[in-house]
């Protein structure tokens, strides 16, 4: 069965200090990744998408993504962290049912709480 | 677009009654989700239908729940009767059937049974 593992509960980092956020997936086939972030009290906003292609995915907010096959991994990665990016953050993964490669039934990750120090 | 709109952002119920969650998907995106959250289980699908017809209804909890779609721009998920471990978050989404869709997700009801 499909699984989405972040090793990570919580993290803390400083302002301006770069960040990467762990995402390891169990899956037969080619995946369909996703990372979502989610604010205090709110819904989830796509981050970031991977389908296929270039194995580095570029996101909103100045994140990104790294596809890496043989590794099973779909890392977050921010190059210097900002006070407003302290969130919740989820990967997922697309089950892929019913002979579609992309279903939008998504199995999500336990999710990565990001602080952010001053 | 408006994005996807739940209805009520709050609801606050006694054990035992009924609770009914609103959700209008973004227009034109064939496929609807129902998801919970909560601390113990993170997020999880509850039931997802493809043009109005239920597909996989496997993560509904139990008899308690039902959801509909009666037409493409609304859907309901309803608890009779509700109870306090039915307290949790509460999210529908939305997603158009190519190859590079995406579900998009509403604000979430937060629902609380005393």
């Amino acid at each position: 069965a499909q699984s989405v593992t972040q090793p990570d509960i919580h993290i803390t980092v400083s302002e301006g200090a770069s960040l990467e956020l762990r995402c390891n997936y169990s899956y037969g086939a080619t995946p369909y990744l996703f990372w979502y972030v989610q604010s205090p009290g709110q819904g989830l906003q796509l981050l970031l998408k991977y389908f296929s292609g270039d194995t580095l995915v570029q996101g909103i907010k100045g994140f990104e993504a790294e596809f890496k096959r043989s590794q099973s991994s779909f890392n977050l990665r921010k190059p210097s962290v900002h006070w407003s990016d302290a969130a919740e953050y989820f990967c997922a993964v697309d089950s892929g049912e019913h002979g579609s490669s992309n279903t939008g039934k998504l199995i999500f990750g336990q999710g990565t709480t990001l602080q952010v120090k001053p | 677009d408006a994005g996807v709109i739940q209805s009520p952002r709050h609801e606050v119920t006694e054990m035992g009654q009924e609770v009914t969650l609103r959700c209008k998907p973004i227009s034109g995106h064939d496929y609807l989700f129902w998801y919970r959250q909560t601390m113990m289980r993170g997020l999880e699908l509850l039931i997802y239908f493809n043009n109005n017809v239920p597909i996989d209804d496997s993560g509904m909890p139990e008899d308690r729940f039902s959801a509909k779609m009666p037409n493409a721009s609304f859907s309901t998920l309803k608890i009779q009767p509700s109870e306090p471990r039915d307290s949790a978050v509460y999210f529908c989404a939305s997603s158009f059937s190519t190859g590079t869709g995406f579900p998009d997700f509403g604000p979430g009801t937060r629902l609380t049974v005393t």
